[in-house]
């Protein structure tokens, strides 16, 4: 099982639209959680942190499902700009470094 | 406020030619420093992270290597590209504090982009 599993898409929503992704992770011991967004040829950029009781940040919302291992990201009122690589992120509780584990992402077009 | 520099921004080498980008942050003492490689259409790997100058993880085997000189500065080699090696290299900072999420946040580089012919 991957360590942090995310549905790839292409996920192809009109402008306006309301899309949901989500993610899955193997570790029960994380404690940190993330999304980031990833465009095209470009370095991933911190989008949210992601915190037990959920958090938003206008049109994001992030949830975390600790018992099944779970996190979302809400994206409401999708805009062109929106169009990305959406990186669900995990820590890896393991010796010294604090590590992060990326999943492979997933994608987003808006479209007009 | 920190940033985080890469260099060179692309990179075209032949297989068996040597390697060497360079890292560089400011803003910051002390930071933990990863590098990541992103081949086409997959996921980030980390490749070697660093918690202080000279102390060097390796996550994966390969024929890459990393030093620390300096606190902000690191530097991703090789001795002999393969052409495995292609893809996109990035380099990340986290401050060096103890636990939670803002802890934890790493903030990335630019990155270069290898292509080994």
């Amino acid at each position: 099982r991957k360590e942090v599993e995310q549905d790839p898409g292409p996920f192809n929503v009109p402008e306006g639209a309301t899309v949901a992704f989500n993610c899955t992770y193997s570790n029960s011991a994380s404690q940190s959680f993330f999304w980031y967004r990833q465009d095209c040829r470009k370095e991933p950029k911190l989008l949210m942190s992601v915190y037990s009781s959920g958090n938003e940040d206008g049109r994001f919302t992030a949830q975390l499902n600790r018992a099944s291992q779970y996190i979302s990201l809400l994206i409401r009122d999708s805009k062109l700009s929106d169009s990305a690589t959406y990186l669900c992120v995990v820590n890896a509780l393991a010796g010294g470094g604090n590590k992060l584990t990326f999943g492979t992402g997933t994608q987003l077009k808006v479209e007009l | 406020s920190q940033t985080i520099h890469q260099w060179p921004a692309t990179l075209v080498q032949p297989v068996g030619s040597p390697l060497s980008l360079e890292c560089t942050v400011e803003g910051t003492s002390n930071p933990n420093l990863y590098w990541y490689r992103q081949a086409a259409g997959r996921g980030l790997q980390l490749l070697f992270y660093s918690v202080g100058i000279g102390q060097i993880s390796s996550e994966v085997p390969q024929n890459l290597s990393a030093s620390r000189p300096q606190d902000r500065q690191f530097i991703l080699s090789s001795k002999k590209l393969l052409l495995s090696d292609s893809g996109f290299y990035l380099c990340a900072w986290r401050a060096p504090l103890a636990g939670g999420p803002q802890a934890d946040t790493q903030y990335f580089g630019p990155g270069t982009r290898l292509t080994v012919l």
